[in-house]
């Protein structure tokens, strides 16, 4: 069963623009993840936001985590070419001792 | 630092045939997980190890799949019979985790079977 929930499913938008994904999920966390899956490669670990925390940094990229909602948010900033792909988030939910990931959201970025 | 390798990056076989997926984590890393992913979805893990035991299997089609990973190192993941639906992209991942919280997983490139 699919935990997380991302929205939206699709995203297309400008070179240099930002682009937000967000997740859902439905219980109790360890901590979120996100991922990217470039079109034929395998998935790359972008960032980990652990459930005590609210935000988290790592480049272009900016996460928030919400826990009374349920929610997360994936931001990347002055987007690139490159940055087209899916981005999937994954969540360790408390006592599953394992991930479960949504369905991505699959971003286009338009030169 | 060599990343998680998996072979074949292609299979296409019949249904009913057999087929089988080898998977080589990174150096160290105590857990292994195989994923499928069929196309325009995520991930569903299928099995999981912590060194060469089973901690996961609850989403292993054990009738037709099997997994083992020997020495606590390698693993194959065989399909037999398959199926059409077993169309999809099996990905194996390692992580570091040995106790509760689950860490950044790395992935391997991916098989991707065609049942035909």
């Amino acid at each position: 069963s699919q935990q997380g929930e991302e929205d939206p499913q699709a995203l297309s938008i400008q070179e240099g623009e930002n682009a937000t994904m967000n997740c859902s999920y439905k219980t109790s966390i360890n901590n979120l993840q996100w991922y990217r899956q470039n079109s034929g490669r395998g998935l790359v670990h972008l960032i980990l936001i652990r459930s005590n925390e609210r935000e988290k940094h790592s480049g272009r990229l900016r996460v928030t985590l919400d826990t009374s909602k349920k929610s997360s948010s994936l931001l990347i900033t002055a987007s690139r070419a490159a940055d087209t792909a899916s981005y999937f988030c994954a969540t360790d939910a408390r006592g599953a001792q394992k991930l479960v990931f949504g369905q991505g959201t699959r971003l286009t970025i338009n030169p | 630092e060599a990343g998680v390798a998996q072979s074949p990056r292609y299979k296409i076989i019949e249904k009913r045939q057999s087929v089988a997926f080898w998977c080589n984590p990174i150096s160290g890393h105590a857990t292994l997980y195989w994923y499928q992913q069929i196309l325009g979805q995520g991930p569903k893990l299928l099995i999981q190890f912590q060194n060469n035991g089973v901690v996961d299997d609850s989403q292993l089609p054990k009738d037709r799949f099997s997994a083992e990973r020997l020495k606590g190192v390698d693993s194959t993941l065989k399909i037999q019979p398959a199926k059409l639906e077993d169309s999809a992209v099996y990905l194996c991942a390692s992580s570091s985790s040995k106790s509760a919280g689950v860490r950044e997983q790395y992935f391997g490139p991916g098989t991707r079977l065609t049942v035909t």
